[in-house]
């Protein structure tokens, strides 16, 4: 199928770190995707993999990609509250829209809620 | 570099009264466009998609149609809303072609409800 999927909720302390998981299905998949939402706001790019990558770091945020069990993670090192908001995985599929560009496959997004 | 810009920013509509809503992109040519709707929490539900002037493609069958008359504008619409309609509509442009990282960019949204 189609699925993206991830946790739904996810509560870390301030100063700790937090891993928010994702799975996806297509091993073809050429890029994979972080978007941050922030209460009543679009969706922000935080940052992408490419998929014959293994771990991307970029400032606070690592990104770990694990090819075999189709599994992405995005670390936040040291949250802070200014981090809540719903992270969304998404994996690029090439060919998509009719072959004219790649298609976004979204998951259904994590709720990050850091408490004080 | 290049921005994105939706508006309004929200919109209250009756049931039966016609919609439009405007997305429009600076600083890049000849862009992917998209438009998608946001459910109660969370789901992104894409809509339509552009990859040109007079280019649309329907995702989902419904009671929205959409358009592109000029390069960097992609317009949503509705002749009669229905209560259904209601949620959050984010517009978004990505860079053509399928050989490159193609990451898609978003605007604000437009949070629609329907009385």
């Amino acid at each position: 199928g189609e699925d993206v999927e991830q946790s739904l909720f996810l509560s870390v302390r301030e100063g700790d770190s937090s891993v928010i998981n994702c799975t996806y299905t297509d091993s073809s998949s050429t890029y994979l995707y972080w978007y941050k939402q922030e209460p009543g706001a679009g969706l922000q790019l935080l940052t992408y993999i490419f998929s014959n990558m293994d771990m991307k770091q970029d400032q606070r945020l690592t990104v770990l990609l694990n090819k075999k069990d189709k599994h992405l993670s995005l670390r936040i090192a040291d949250t802070q509250t200014g981090d809540s908001a719903i992270y969304f995985c998404a994996e690029g599929r090439k060919g998509g829209y009719g072959g004219a560009t790649n298609k976004l496959i979204f998951g259904t997004g994590t709720l990050l809620a850091v408490q004080p | 570099s290049q921005t994105i810009h939706q508006w309004p920013a929200t919109l209250v509509q009756p049931v039966g009264s016609p919609l439009s809503l405007e997305c429009t992109v600076e600083g890049t040519s000849n862009p992917n466009l998209y438009w998608y709707r946001q459910a109660a929490g969370r789901g992104l539900q894409l809509l339509f998609y552009s990859v040109g002037i007079g280019q649309i493609s329907s995702e989902v069958p419904q009671n929205l149609s959409a358009s592109r008359p000029q390069d960097r504008q992609f317009i949503l619409s509705s002749k009669k809303l229905l209560l259904s309609d209601s949620g959050f509509y984010l517009c978004a442009w990505s860079a053509a072609g399928t050989g490159i990282n193609q990451p898609q960019h978003f605007g604000d949204g437009t949070r629609l409800s329907i009385l």
